[in-house]
């Protein structure tokens, strides 16, 4: 099974919108509702963002959005914050009863 | 609150078998329909699924290390662990245990930093 497939950095100001892709396959990211999102701040251990593709779990805030197209999902973060800059990891369930995760991407608030 | 925190040695030796727990606080191991998986993240790179036990026993695999990996869990310890044989300093990272689903990690621990060195 091979990584999925995110931008390895993406940046914006306070305030703006970004938005983060995960690629996958049909078997995995296309074919599954269970595509997730982790947030992971440095020397931290990462934290669910997003689960099944769109939903956000209790304490998350709603400035964070997410959908999926075909074999790929996205991350939004709207009114970006200082304290969002992190790294972020897309995972989808995939054939085989496994896991598989994305590369990450590093997101700069400038 | 499930809490969850890793425990093993810090550092292997090549060739050696590298072994973790994770000990299950705050709910029972074979309370409900949990899973409780390994993953690790080398050191400045990105998150990989090791594995995961349903309470019963059932384990799934990474593919690229079922071949060197055992997830065993202790229901009567509130425990699971990781077994990873033959090791090489390309499996030094950082080892977390997560849950409570296949695919959805609510809970972390802290995390596990093992080094693989003579």
């Amino acid at each position: 099974q091979s990584a999925l497939t995110q931008p390895a950095s993406v940046s914006g100001s306070p305030g703006q919108s970004i938005t983060i892709s995960c690629t996958g396959t049909s078997s995995d990211v296309g074919g599954h509702n269970s595509v997730f999102w982790y947030q992971q701040h440095p020397g931290k251990a990462p934290k669910l963002m997003i689960y099944d593709v769109s939903n956000r779990p209790s304490g998350v805030s709603n400035r964070f959005s997410a959908s999926k197209s075909g074999n790929t999902a996205f991350l939004t973060i709207s009114g970006l914050q200082a304290e969002d800059e992190a790294d972020y990891y897309c995972s989808s369930y995939s054939s085989s009863s496994t896991l598989v995760f994305g590369g990450g991407t590093k997101l700069t608030v400038l | 609150q499930v809490q969850l925190q890793e425990s093993g040695p810090g550092l292997v030796q090549p060739s050696q078998t590298l072994s973790l727990t994770c000990t299950v606080s705050g709910g029972s191991i074979s309370g409900g329909a949990y899973y409780w998986s390994w993953i690790r993240q080398h050191p400045g790179k990105g998150l990989e699924w090791i594995g995961y036990i349903y309470y019963r026993g059932s384990t799934y695999y990474n593919p690229s290390l079922k071949s060197r990996v055992t997830i065993s869990v202790d229901t009567s310890k509130n425990q699971f662990s990781l077994k990873l044989s033959s090791v090489t300093a390309a499996d030094t990272a950082v080892y977390y245990c997560a849950s409570p689903y296949k695919a959805r990690f609510d809970y972390w621990g802290q995390g596990s930093l093992v080094t693989v060195s003579s």
